[in-house]
C-alpha cells in the first residue's frame, strides 16, 4: 500500500542533544513537508522540499535543520538550538497542489 | 503579513443539525482551498478541495463554498453525528519561489452532541 511513514512514532531526548525524526513517502510525490503541532493549536510549517536536493524555510525553522537526497525520504533533525522541542511532528507530502498525505506523527518530549 | 484564520472556539452542536465553520485568508491568492479533519493524536486527513472558479463543492455531507472576493470558505457538516466530532482545517497551498508551500489554519474544534 501507498503511503508516508513516521518513525519513531515516540521520541525522548535529552537537553542538548540532536534527534533525527524520519519520514518516507512511496507516493512518489514531488513535495514534502514537516510541520508541528503544540496542544489546541494548529500547523506551523517548518520545512518543505519541492525537488530533491532542494528545499525552503517555513515560519519557524528556526532551532531544525532538514535533507533531501532521496525523493522518498526527508528527514528533520531537532537540534539543541531549539529550546522548547516538545511538540507533535507532522510529515505530510503532495503532488502538484493537490491533496497532503500525512503520517501519523512524532511526538517528541524532553526528558 | 499572510494569515489563514479560523474560529479558534470550539463548536457545539445537536445530532443532526448542520454545522458551518468558517475559514478566512489574507494576502493570499490561492487557486485551491482544502479542508482536512483531523482526530486526536493523528495526523489530518483530506476531506475536499475547492478551485478559485468554484462556487461550491459537495462530497456527501459536506459541503465546501469559496468566495474569493470575500477571502472566505465555509465548511458545511449536514445531518450532523457524533462520529463527525474532530478539528477541522483549512489549508492554503502558495506558490513560492522554492515551490508550493502548503500553510494551515489553526483549526475548530466541533463536537457534536447527542
Amino acid at each position: 500500500d501507498g503511503g508516508i511513514t513516521q518513525s519513531p512514532k515516540y521520541l525522548f531526548r535529552k537537553e542538548g542533544q540532536n534527534v533525527t525524526l524520519s519520514c518516507e513517502q512511496n507516493l512518489n510525490h514531488d513535495a514534502m513537508y514537516w510541520y508541528r503541532q503544540d496542544p489546541g493549536q494548529g500547523l506551523r510549517l517548518i520545512y518543505y522540499s519541492q525537488i530533491v536536493n532542494d528545499f525552503q524555510k517555513g515560519d519557524i525553522a528556526e532551532g531544525y535543520s532538514v535533507s533531501r537526497e532521496k525523493k522518498e525520504s526527508f528527514p528533520l533533525t531537532v537540534t539543541s538550538a531549539q529550546k522548547n522541542p516538545t511538540a507533535f511532528y507532522l510529515c505530510a507530502s503532495t503532488r502538484d497542489r493537490t491533496e497532503a498525505f500525512f503520517g501519523q506523527g512524532t511526538r517528541l518530549t524532553v526528558v | 503579513s499572510q494569515k489563514i484564520e479560523q474560529n479558534s472556539e470550539a463548536l457545539n452542536i445537536q445530532e443532526g443539525k448542520t454545522a458551518t465553520l468558517t475559514c478566512n485568508y489574507t494576502n493570499y491568492s490561492p487557486a485551491y482551498l482544502q479542508w482536512y479533519r483531523q482526530d486526536p493524536g493523528r495526523g489530518p486527513v483530506f476531506l475536499l478541495l475547492i478551485r478559485e472558479n468554484e462556487k461550491e463543492k459537495r462530497k456527501e455531507r459536506l459541503k465546501v463554498t469559496f468566495d474569493t472576493t470575500l477571502k472566505q470558505s465555509l465548511f458545511h457538516i449536514t445531518a450532523s453525528q457524533p462520529a463527525d466530532s474532530a478539528t477541522y482545517l483549512c489549508a492554503l497551498h502558495l506558490l513560492t519561489g522554492g515551490g508550493n508551500k502548503l500553510t494551515f489554519g489553526t483549526g475548530t474544534q466541533l463536537k457534536v452532541e447527542l
